[in-house]
């Protein structure tokens, strides 16, 4: 069964910081999709980014960036030169594409990793 | 275009009452889901629904109940509260299955006394 793993359960660095958050995913599937979203103290859930498997292009946004390796099943996500603003529960989640019997049950989330950006 | 929206964002409830969280979304999504958010425990599945009409349990779907009698809306029922069910309740939405993301709702958050 697919699985999302975020080993890191909080972090906390300083402003301007480079921090990086660890997901790794399994799957027995060769096509899936993966995805980070945020969780700003405010509550609300914030999508970041949809990568799927056949693109193992590095992406960068602003001071956001994303390395997917399969080879390590893992998409980890960078933020440079954080801020206080970034602070937030950042989950990964794994989509597999193809049916299966409980196919609408094939959006996985990870546990979340808590992000403390202290000024 | 409101997205996905929650009714109500907060409520109390008495263990042994009922109440029913309401969704909609109007982007024409096929999929629905209700997830419920307890801390240390990220986002656990209660029940979701691949069209109108249907609905499946989820991860853990224990003393809820839904339905989904209209395209845009999908509705989460608890028929007598428990402390247990305290917590923050989110709805999403996705196009249909593969691809897209999950569209969120803001929450709702319940207690239970």
């Amino acid at each position: 069964a697919q699985k999302v793993t975020q080993a890191q359960t909080e972090i906390s660095v300083v402003e301007k910081e480079d921090v990086t958050l660890d997901c790794v995913y399994e799957t027995r599937d060769t096509t899936y999709y993966l995805f980070w979203y945020k969780q700003p103290p405010s509550g609300e859930l914030v999508f970041l980014i949809r990568r799927n498997s056949f693109d193992e292009q590095n992406e960068i946004s602003g001071r956001y960036s994303w390395n997917f390796q399969k080879s390590t099943s893992s998409f980890n996500f960078t933020i440079t030169a954080s801020q206080v603003v970034d602070s937030a529960v950042y989950f990964c989640a794994l989509s597999e594409v193809h049916m299966r019997d409980n196919y609408g049950q094939n959006f996985v989330f990870g546990p979340g990793t808590r992000l403390s950006v202290l000024p | 275009n409101a997205g996905v929206t929650q009714t109500p964002k907060f409520r109390v409830l008495k263990t042994g009452q009922s109440m029913t969280l309401l969704c909609a979304q109007d982007m024409n999504h096929e999929y629905m889901y209700w997830y419920r958010q307890d801390p240390g425990m990220g986002l656990r599945l209660i029940h979701y629904s691949v069209g109108e009409g249907t609905t499946a349990k989820g991860e853990v779907p224990d003393g809820y109940n839904v339905s989904r009698l209209k395209k845009q809306n999908f509705l989460l029922g608890l028929e007598s509260a428990a402390p247990s069910q305290t917590s923050v309740y989110f709805c999403a939405s996705r196009l249909n299955s593969g691809v897209g993301e999950q569209f969120f709702g803001p929450g709702t958050r319940l207690t239970v006394l």
